[in-house]
């Protein structure tokens, strides 16, 4: 079975642009999280998606968004780019939802805020 | 999400077992004890969960308190692979899928 997919592996964006990155769950997972890894902040959670609807959120302003496609497949959206948002995102697919399930997670996509 | 406290940094040698604790004094009866762990560039990787009972699979074992107020992972034998940043998590029903990710603790594996 595939693991979990993102794309792209890395970018490059500069202040005030904006940025979709991708993730493809692992075929029959229907739940989809995000999260930011950063030097300063560690692992922290972004949003998570079921069913294409959002079902639980982190605390991070309204420029982060998401959403989720009918095959499970995965978008996040920063937009208004700033140098702090410069970090390696991480999806995870999981099924089902409950919380005693296994994570998993893709490569994840470094990007860098110029 | 209840906290939990790891040590920092920990070491090992190669093909000694290595017993890294986690303790979660504010744990609730339906929190369930995970632990995930991140290799070099890599995304997080599952090791183990348990409940209340300990665990064993392939990777490693899971040993709960009984009060379950704390929890140790067990690698039986490490390898230079092992050396990675390893996270206890509690996660219950209530927050989905959602793992609170701490500082965990780093693994040194000398050969």
């Amino acid at each position: 079975k595939a693991g979990v997919t993102q794309t792209p592996r890395y970018l490059i964006k500069t202040r005030g642009q904006q940025v979709t990155l991708s993730c493809s769950p692992i075929s029959g997972h229907r739940s989809v999280s995000w999260y930011q890894q950063t030097p300063g902040q560690g692992l922290q959670f972004l949003f998570e998606y079921f069913s294409e609807t959002q079902r639980n959120k982190g605390n991070f302003p309204g420029r982060f968004s998401g959403r989720q496609f009918s095959n499970s497949r995965s978008e996040m959206n920063v937009s208004t780019l700033e140098l702090g948002d410069s970090a390696l995102y991480l999806c995870a697919s999981s099924y089902p939802t409950q919380p005693k399930e296994t994570q998993y997670f893709g490569p994840g996509t470094r990007l860098l805020v110029l | 999400d209840a906290k939990t406290t790891q040590p920092n940094s920990m070491e090992s040698n190669e093909e000694e077992p290595v017993h890294l604790p986690c303790n979660h004094s504010t744990i609730s009866g339906t929190d369930y004890i995970h632990w995930y762990r991140q290799l070099p560039s890599q995304g997080p990787e599952y090791v183990i969960h348990g409940l209340t009972s300990n665990v064993n699979n392939r990777m490693a074992s899971l040993a709960i308190a009984e009060d379950r107020k704390s929890s140790t992972l067990i690698l039986h034998r490490a390898t230079l692979r092992d050396a990675a940043v390893y996270y206890c998590i509690l996660s219950r029903e209530t927050s989905g899928s959602r793992l609170t990710f701490g500082e965990g603790t780093q693994l040194t594996v000398n050969p």
